[in-house]
């Protein structure tokens, strides 16, 4: 186990609803990255937040948006869910935003319909 | 643009055998390589990385190679286990910064 956690595992929405996801970083690390993975692909980097401030974004729309809190536990935001938004969305947690050796989370698995 | 591919989808391996996984990438700038391994509903688990100076790293099992001339990166594993059975992904990361790019994948399946 990687000590990060995610929140909820699996979820279900609708076309056009917002949804937030919640990622517990591994103790001490202070980096988080979102990614998303659609089935038979690899992860896509949506952005990353160090320090409760953005530190970089992937390319996805401004409907992705992102928090980090002073405990360095992280939120995604996605408004206006899109039928494509489906996947899994995965939490990956560092020391450092250039430490290569990122621990994943087991992911919350998002399905819109 | 940038690019990480992997060259087989599909990588089958009797128990006991070595494996090579190949990875091919576009982005000279990369600073660091990296594998990862995935399991069945599980987050992807980093293995080893290399950097962009250096040719071979080891770690236990695993042998990562570089070749920077013709921008591939392979992954070998000795004696493959059951337990390696996963997806594969190789990734790059851009200089300085946590962004990772990964590929498509190769699927591993470790035959009896």
């Amino acid at each position: 186990e990687t000590g990060v956690t995610q929140s909820p595992t699996h979820l279900i929405k609708t076309r056009g609803q917002q949804v937030t996801l919640r990622c517990s970083s591994q103790s001490g690390h202070n980096t988080v990255s979102w990614y998303q993975q659609a089935l038979g692909q690899g992860p896509q980097f949506i952005f990353q937040y160090y320090r409760e401030e953005e530190n970089g974004r992937g390319n996805f729309p401004p409907r992705f948006s992102g928090l980090q809190f002073p405990n360095y536990s992280s939120e995604l935001n996605v408004n206006a869910l899109e039928l494509d938004d489906s996947a899994l969305y995965l939490c990956a947690s560092s020391l450092g935003t250039a430490n290569t050796e990122a621990f994943f989370g087991q992911g919350t698995r998002l399905t819109v319909v | 643009g940038e690019s990480v591919g992997l060259h087989l989808p599909t990588l089958s391996v009797q128990e006991g055998d070595n494996s090579i996984i190949n990875c091919a990438y576009s982005n000279s700038a990369s600073d660091y390589f990296i594998w990862y391994k995935q399991e069945s509903g599980k987050g992807p688990q980093f293995i080893i990385d290399i950097r962009s100076n250096m040719d071979k790293r080891q770690g236990q099992r695993v042998t990562v190679l570089l070749n920077k001339t013709v921008k591939h990166l392979s992954l070998q594993i000795a004696a493959t286990q059951p337990g390696d059975s996963a997806v594969y992904f190789c990734a790059t990361r851009g200089q300085g910064w946590g962004k990772l790019q990964f590929g498509a994948g190769t699927q591993v399946v470790v035959t009896p």
